[in-house]
C-alpha cells in the first residue's frame, strides 16, 4: 500500500521478553518518527530519524529501548527485558522532510506485556 | 516539562449541534497541528497553523490560532456522526526542535445520530 505500514499490529508478550516492532514508511520519505501512545494519552515522542541516523533519541525512556534504520527506509524499534509499563500502542510516522510538516502515521503496533 | 492541555476531555453531542474544543499551553508554539484519530488507527492531520491569529477553515471545521501562539481552538458546525473521533492538538515549541511534536491528551468526541 501507499501508507505507513507497521507490523505486528498486535503483540502480546511476557515480562522480561525481547520485542521488535517494524515500520515501513512511505516511499521517498526521509524522516521517520516513533511515538508511543498509552491508554487515554496523546502520542509521546520517542525518536526521530533523518535518513539512516537517529537525529534525536531524547524521547526513549531508558536504555532498554533502541531503534535502527540501517538503509534509511524500514525502521525497527527494539525493546529489551519488557516491563508491564511498556504496554502501549507504538506509532510510527514518516514525512517528506524534517520540519514536522505533514506526518503520516501508521496504524500502530499494540504491545501488551503480561 | 512543556504541557499542552486540551478541553474538554470528553464531549457527547447530538447530530446537528455545534461544538468547540480547546488547546492551551503556557509556552509559545512555532507551529500547531490538529489531528483526528479513530479507534485502531493512527492520527490523521487536519490542519497546520503557524501565524498568530490565523484562522483556517476545512468544510465545517474552523481552526483558530491564538494571537500569542499559545493556544488554539477547533470549532465544528452542525456536527455529524462521521465527526466522531479523538481530536488531538500537537505543537512544535518555539525555540525547540521543529520536528518534535508535543501532543495533548485529546478530546474524545461522540456525535449521536
Amino acid at each position: 500500500g501507499a501508507g505507513v505500514s507497521q507490523t505486528p499490529s498486535n503483540k502480546v508478550t511476557e515480562k522480561g521478553k525481547y520485542v521488535e516492532l517494524r515500520c515501513d514508511p512511505i516511499s521517498g520519505h526521509t524522516a521517520l518518527y516513533w511515538y508511543r501512545q498509552s491508554l487515554g494519552q496523546g502520542p509521546e515522542f520517542l525518536i526521530y530519524f533523518q535518513g539512516t541516523g537517529a537525529a534525536d533519541d531524547s524521547g526513549l525512556p531508558n536504555d532498554r529501548f533502541f531503534a535502527v534504520r540501517p538503509e534509511g527506509s524500514v525502521s525497527t524499534l527494539k525493546i529489551q527485558r519488557t516491563e508491564r509499563g511498556d504496554s502501549a500502542v507504538y506509532l510510527c510516522a514518516s514525512s517528506k522532510e524534517s520540519s514536522a510538516g505533514e506526518l503520516f502515521f501508521g496504524e500502530g503496533s499494540r504491545l501488551t506485556v503480561l | 516539562t512543556q504541557l499542552l492541555e486540551q478541553s474538554p476531555q470528553f464531549l457527547s453531542i447530538q447530530e446537528g449541534e455545534n461544538l468547540t474544543v480547546y488547546c492551551n499551553s503556557s509556552s509559545v508554539f512555532s507551529s500547531l497541528q490538529w489531528y483526528r484519530q479513530e479507534p485502531g488507527e493512527g492520527p490523521v492531520l487536519l490542519v497546520t497553523v503557524v501565524t498568530g491569529g490565523e484562522v483556517k477553515k476545512l468544510k465545517r471545521l474552523t481552526f483558530q490560532f491564538g494571537d500569542a501562539r499559545k493556544d488554539s481552538s477547533l470549532h465544528i458546525t452542525a456536527a455529524q456522526p462521521g465527526d466522531t473521533g479523538l481530536y488531538l492538538c500537537a505543537g512544535a515549541y518555539d525555540g525547540g526542535s521543529n520536528y518534535k511534536l508535543t501532543f495533548g491528551k485529546g478530546t474524545l468526541l461522540t456525535v449521536n445520530p
